[in-house]
C-alpha cells in the first residue's frame, strides 16, 4: 500500500499568510494526487486533483504542485474561510490512500 | 445539481450490522462508480472501497473484506454500504462520495479515475453497548 505522510499535521497562520503543506508518497505516484479541504461536521471538498489542476469554483489563492513522490497545497493569501483540516489522497493505485492531514488553524 | 443524500445516524450494538444508504441525483447514476470513506473521532479519512452502479461490481480495501458489503438499486439511484460484526472501533462517519471519472468517456475500473469529486454530508455510527 502507498503510505502518504503530510506535514506539518498543524498549521499555524495569520489571515494573508502564504501557507504551503507537503504530502510525500511513499513510492512515485505519477500525477495521480488530489487535496481536499475539510471543515468540522462538513464533508470533505475537492480543491485540486492530477498535482495542479483546480477543480470549478476552488479560488485561485489555492494551488497544487509536484511529482513523484513530493506535492504540495499552496494557499497563497490564507483567508478566514480556509481554516480548515486538508487531506491529500493518491489514486495511482488501489488501495486508495489518504495523508493523515494537516489543520489550519489561527495563529 | 448533483447531490448525494446519506441516511440517518445509527446506533447499533457490538456484533450487530449496519446498512448506510446513499440516494444520489443530478446526474447519471450509470456513469460515475460510488466510494465508500469512513473517518473515525478525530482521526482520518480512510477508504473502504466502492461500486460501479452500472453492474454492481466492487472493490473493497483489503482490510474490509469479507466484512462490507457495497450494493445498489438503480430504479431509485441509491448506493448501500452494509458493515457487519461491528466493533467499538467501527464508530465513525460513513461517507459516500461519487468518483469523478465519467464512465461513458474513460475507464473507470483505472484508479487514476479515482478521484472524489461530490461528497455525501456523512452518516455518523455509533457503536454501543
Amino acid at each position: 500500500d502507498i503510505q502518504l505522510t503530510q506535514s506539518p499535521s498543524l498549521l499555524s497562520a495569520s489571515v494573508g499568510d502564504r501557507v504551503t503543506i507537503t504530502c510525500r508518497a511513499s513510492q512515485g505516484i505519477s500525477s495521480y494526487v488530489g487535496w481536499y479541504q475539510e471543515k468540522p461536521g462538513k464533508a470533505p471538498k475537492l480543491l485540486t486533483y492530477g498535482v495542479s489542476t483546480l477543480r470549478s469554483g476552488v479560488p485561485s489563492r489555492f494551488s497544487g504542485s509536484g511529482s513523484g513522490t513530493e506535492f504540495t497545497l499552496t494557499i497563497s493569501s490564507l483567508q478566514p474561510e480556509d481554516f480548515a483540516t486538508y487531506y491529500c489522497q493518491q489514486f495511482n493505485s488501489y488501495p486508495l490512500t489518504f495523508g493523515g492531514g494537516t489543520k489550519v488553524d489561527i495563529k | 445539481q448533483v447531490q448525494l443524500v446519506q441516511s440517518g445516524a445509527e446506533v447499533q450494538k457490538p456484533g450487530a450490522s449496519v446498512k448506510v444508504s446513499c440516494k444520489t441525483s443530478g446526474y447519471s447514476f450509470n456513469g460515475h462508480f460510488l466510494h465508500w470513506v469512513r473517518q473515525a473521532p478525530g482521526q482520518g479519512l480512510e477508504w473502504m472501497g466502492w461500486i460501479n452502479p452500472a453492474t454492481g461490481d466492487t472493490k473493497y480495501a483489503q482490510k474490509f473484506q469479507g466484512w462490507v458489503t457495497m450494493t445498489r438499486d438503480t430504479s431509485i439511484t441509491t448506493a448501500y454500504m452494509e458493515l457487519s460484526r461491528l466493533r467499538f472501533g467501527d464508530t465513525a462517519v460513513y461517507f459516500c462520495a461519487r468518483a469523478a471519472g465519467d464512465c461513458t468517456r474513460v475507464n473507470c475500473y483505472d484508479p487514476s479515475q479515482h478521484y472524489m469529486d461530490v461528497w455525501g454530508s456523512g452518516t455518523t455510527v455509533t457503536v454501543s453497548s
